[in-house]
């Protein structure tokens, strides 16, 4: 039972490159959620989803997309990274109904 | 959307001293607050949640209290202990069946025990 799986650990993107971070879950969890973590603040939902085939965005979706076509994983797509998308990213999911999420163990990304 | 404040920012404390981290939220509607602590380089990890139908809630030497009025909940931490070092999150939450629980988290406390 390995949770929740984000790959890969570290990354270094140049201005305008795209990549995919990836989030894999074994829980059976139907709700699931990309934060960003940027130094000194707290994580900030970028965005999230209820099912498969059901996304919605966050508080702070700009730059990014995500799909959601099985219960088990939740990609996050940068399309033309900039020096601002430089955080740590964190997939979480739940239950819902009331219960804290469980997270992966996130995402180092670097944009220069 | 909903705003939680954070307070303090870092926390010194000598070891078997309590510590105490305090956080207020906007959002009368919200109804869950979990409390998340991250170790350095690790991912957060749920240490205590309460409910807002609930006024205080024990988990061993952690107690999280919550005042509805006034929109403010604090993590207590007695008999500290260096392992108890860490950044601690507070978050609030509106409970919803078709949009999950997103979570509004503060900015974090930078907790240190000092043997």
């Amino acid at each position: 039972n390995a949770g929740v799986t984000q790959t890969p650990k570290f990354r270094i993107l140049k201005i305008g490159q795209s990549m995919t971070l990836q989030c894999a879950q074994d829980m059976n969890h139907n709700y699931m959620y990309w934060y960003r973590q940027d130094p000194g603040m707290g994580l900030k939902l970028i965005y999230y989803s209820v099912g498969a085939g059901i996304t919605d965005k966050g508080e702070v979706p700009n730059g990014y997309n995500v799909s959601r076509s099985t219960t088990e994983d939740f990609p996050l797509r940068l399309e033309l990274a900039a020096p601002s998308q430089t955080s740590v990213y964190f997939c979480a999911t739940s239950t819902g109904g009331g219960y804290g999420y469980t997270f992966g163990s996130g995402t180092r990304l670097t944009v220069v | 959307g909903e705003n939680v404040e954070q307070h303090p920012s870092t926390l010194s404390v000598q070891e078997g001293d309590s510590a105490v981290i305090k956080c207020t939220y906007s959002d009368s509607a919200s109804n869950y607050f979990p409390w998340y602590k991250q170790e350095l380089g690790k991912r957060p990890q749920l240490i205590i949640d309460i409910r807002s139908n609930v006024g205080e809630k024990k988990d061993q030497r952690i107690a999280v209290t919550l005042n509805k009025t006034a929109k403010h909940f604090s993590l207590h931490i007695t008999e500290t202990q260096p392992e108890d070092s860490a950044v601690y999150f507070c978050a609030a939450s509106i409970l919803k069946v078709y949009t999950g629980n997103q979570f509004y988290f503060g900015t974090g406390t930078s907790l240190t025990v000092i043997p």
